[in-house]
């Protein structure tokens, strides 16, 4: 059974900071991995989507790569701000389902 | 488009009592899929269809669950009868299947007293 991992559960840093966020998983034979926002009391939503051909995905400060072999996926966030303050999920699917499972998400408070 | 709409947004109500929790999905897209979010398990499956049709409903926890989607546009998740231990964030979702991008509504909050 797919696990999804992703430590730290709650991140707090100064504005400016650069900072990764990780995600790990038990079983490599993936096919897409997608990484998610949850502001409070809202819905999801999506970040990057990185397929099982791909290494990463980039948009704007925002940079996601995947290592299958090593179980991890990583959020790499450049020069944080006060609205980046979020929870951020991992998702992914196994080869031919489309069934996503989550990690239990990082709590990410960047402080002004 | 105006996303994935679901509702209500809130409901409470008294243990025993019907539920039934509505979400449009976004026009165009052929899967849909349930979703239960707690603090203690994080986000759950429930169940998921393609083109209307349920894939997999291993998720439901139990025959007090159930879901339809009698088209493209609609689908319900009904809990008869509600129970406390079933009080959540109930989210609908959708994507176009050849994407793989996952697109949710923003979730009804259900509190069973």
């Amino acid at each position: 059974k797919q696990e999804v991992t992703q430590i730290p559960a709650a991140l707090s840093v100064p504005e400016g900071e650069n900072l990764v966020l990780n995600c790990s998983f038990t079983d490599s034979a993936i096919y897409n991995l997608q990484w998610f926002r949850q502001d409070p009391g809202k819905g999801l939503t999506s970040l990057l989507l990185i397929q099982s051909s791909q290494r990463e995905q980039t948009s704007g400060r925002l940079n996601a790569s995947l290592d299958k072999s090593s179980g991890r996926s990583t959020l790499y966030i450049a020069a944080s701000q006060p609205g980046d303050s979020a929870t951020y999920l991992c998702a992914l699917d196994q080869g031919g389902s489309e069934k996503l499972v989550f990690g239990k998400g990082t709590k990410l408070t960047v402080n002004p | 488009d105006a996303g994935v709409i679901q509702s209500p947004r809130h409901e409470v109500t008294e243990m025993g009592q019907e539920v039934t929790l509505r979400c449009k999905p976004i026009s165009g897209h052929n899967s849909l899929f349930w979703y239960r979010q707690t603090m203690m398990r994080g986000l759950e499956l429930l169940i998921y269809f393609n083109n209307n049709v349920p894939i997999d409903d291993s998720g439901m926890p139990e025959d007090r669950f159930s879901a339809k989607m009698p088209n493209a546009s609609f689908s319900t998740l009904k809990i008869q009868p509600s129970e406390p231990r079933d009080s959540a964030v109930y989210f609908c979702a959708s994507t176009l299947r050849t994407s793989g991008e996952l697109f949710f509504g923003e979730g009804s909050r259900l509190t069973v007293l």
